[in-house]
């Protein structure tokens, strides 16, 4: 079953912040992050396992709410690099990992 | 660096063809998948494959097949290309995941846009 991200698509100033939401319907063991640039392929950011473990970049952060099914990824002080299309995929119990319908992201200078 | 190649960039067929799309990875990942990529749909799953000969359908594996004879490929079939098929198709290969889930980090590949004319 597909998670639903929000927005669907952000447009941001240099330097600003935006968070990107990631819910499911279903109680999650996982939720993975990737982002995709413009022609290129997704590249992964961040796993965040139910019961608080994460894996991922350090200058990325985000969060998971195992009550309420949903994670959040915030970016901080926006750069141009941060533009792209972001994805969230959540795994739960027996199931193998399905990915939402991405966030675009735009960065203007 | 993981490296996953995909045979070709652009691939251009006709309905009722049949289409092999391979892949390829080099880091000895037992984890290998096939998605299809199209605008405001995301990543959707078609089929994955977690050993040697060993595969599970993925959201919408109807219309598609794949082989996984060696662990470093895995190939994606369209039995009988149709329009509905075009597409952009992006294997990724992954580590068991973490503490006992499925999937670790995708490493994605380059993608193949598939045209069936």
């Amino acid at each position: 079953q597909q998670p639903v991200q929000s927005p669907q698509a952000v447009i941001l100033r240099e330097g600003e912040d935006a968070v990107i939401n990631c819910s499911s319907s279903k109680a999650l063991y996982s939720v993975h992050w990737y982002r995709q640039k413009h022609g290129e392929a997704p590249v992964f950011l961040m796993i965040l396992l139910k019961g608080g473990e994460q894996k991922g970049h350090d200058k990325i952060s985000a969060s998971f709410n195992e009550k309420k099914q949903q994670s959040s990824l915030y970016l901080t002080a926006s750069q141009l690099s941060y533009s792209g299309t972001y994805f969230c995929g959540t795994e739960f119990a027996g199931n193998m990992l399905t990915f939402g319908g991405g966030t675009r992201l735009m960065v203007k200078p | 660096d993981v490296k996953v190649t995909q045979s070709s960039r652009y691939l251009v067929k006709r309905t009722g063809e049949k289409v092999f799309l391979e892949c390829v990875q080099d880091m000895d990942h037992e984890n290998m998948f096939w998605y299809r990529q199209d605008p405001g749909l995301g990543l959707r799953l078609i089929y994955f494959s977690y050993d040697v000969k060993m595969k599970e359908k993925g959201d919408i594996p109807e219309g598609y097949s794949v082989s996984r004879e060696k662990k470093e490929r895995f190939s994606l079939i369209l039995e009988s290309a149709s329009t509905n098929q075009t597409s952009m198709y992006l294997c990724a290969s992954s580590l068991p995941g973490l503490a006992g889930g499925w999937t670790d980090t995708q490493y994605f590949g380059p993608g193949t846009r598939l045209t069936v004319l």
